[in-house]
C-alpha cells in the first residue's frame, strides 16, 4: 500500500492560508490522493480528493505536482473551526476493491 | 439527505463477551467499509462490503468479521472480546465505483472491561 508523510504538525493564524504538504512518493498511477480531517474523534470528514490535476471545490484546494509524489492542501482562510488533525490518504484499489490508508495525519492548530 | 447512520453510539461490554455494531448508509450507496481507530495504532481498515458481498479485507483475526443486507445496511461482530478492542469504531459509505470519496459516521464508542 502507498505510504504517505505528513508533519505531525503545524500551526496557522486565523484568516491566513494553511498549507498541508504531503508526501506519497511510493504512488502508483491509477491511485487517488484523499485528504480528510477529523475533530474531537468524530468520523472523518471528506474534504477533497484528486489523481493528477490541481482540484478546488468550497472547502479548499488541492495542488498535486507533477510527478504525483507530493501534494499540498490549501485552506485559503483557516478559521479557528479548521483546527483539526487532516490525513493525507492514497486510495489502493485491488481490482473493484478499495481502502483507504490512513497515516497519522498533521494536526493544525489555528490560532487567533 | 440523511447521513451514515451508526448505533449505537456508546457501549460498554466485559471481556469475552460479543458485540454488534450497525451501520446504515447513504441512501444508494452500495458499498460500506469499517475501521478501527485506537490512540496507539490510528485508524485502520477491517473490511469492506459491496453489493452483500465482502471484497477487501484488513489484517484483523478472525473474531472480526461482518455482513451487508441487501438493502446495503451493514453489521460488525466482534467474538471474545478482549480489552485492546476498546475502539471507537467507524462506518464509511460510498457509492462503490473508483472516482467517490467515503463519508463516514461518527462512530460507535466501545469500551471493553
Amino acid at each position: 500500500d502507498a505510504k504517505t508523510t505528513q508533519p505531525t504538525s503545524m500551526d496557522c493564524a486565523e484568516g491566513r492560508a494553511a498549507n498541508l504538504p504531503c508526501n506519497h512518493s511510493t504512488i502508483s498511477g491509477n491511485e487517488y490522493v484523499y485528504w480528510y480531517r477529523q475533530i474531537h474523534s468524530q468520523g472523518p470528514q471528506y474534504i477533497i480528493h484528486g489523481l493528477k490535476n490541481n482540484e478546488t471545490n468550497e472547502m479548499a484546494s488541492l495542488i498535486i505536482t507533477e510527478d504525483r509524489k507530493s501534494s499540498t492542501l490549501i485552506l485559503p482562510h483557516a478559521t479557528l473551526r479548521d483546527t483539526a488533525v487532516y490525513y493525507c490518504i492514497v486510495r489502493t484499489f485491488t481490482g473493484t476493491a478499495s481502502k483507504l490508508t490512513f497515516g497519522t495525519g498533521t494536526r493544525l492548530q489555528v490560532t487567533l | 439527505k440523511a447521513g451514515v447512520t451508526q448505533t449505537p453510539r456508546y457501549l460498554i461490554k466485559t471481556r469475552g463477551q460479543q458485540v454488534t455494531l450497525s451501520c446504515s448508509p447513504i441512501s444508494g450507496h452500495r458499498s460500506v467499509s469499517w475501521y478501527q481507530q485506537t490512540p496507539g495504532q490510528g485508524l485502520q481498515f477491517l473490511f469492506e462490503y459491496f453489493s452483500e458481498t465482502q471484497r477487501n479485507k484488513g489484517n484483523f483475526p478472525g473474531r472480526f468479521s461482518g455482513r451487508q443486507f441487501s438493502n446495503s445496511r451493514s453489521e460488525m461482530n466482534v467474538s471474545t472480546l478482549e480489552l485492546g478492542d476498546s475502539a471507537l469504531y467507524l462506518c464509511a459509505s460510498s457509492p462503490g465505483t473508483q472516482n467517490y470519496g467515503y463519508t463516514f459516521g461518527s462512530g460507535t464508542r466501545l469500551t471493553v472491561v
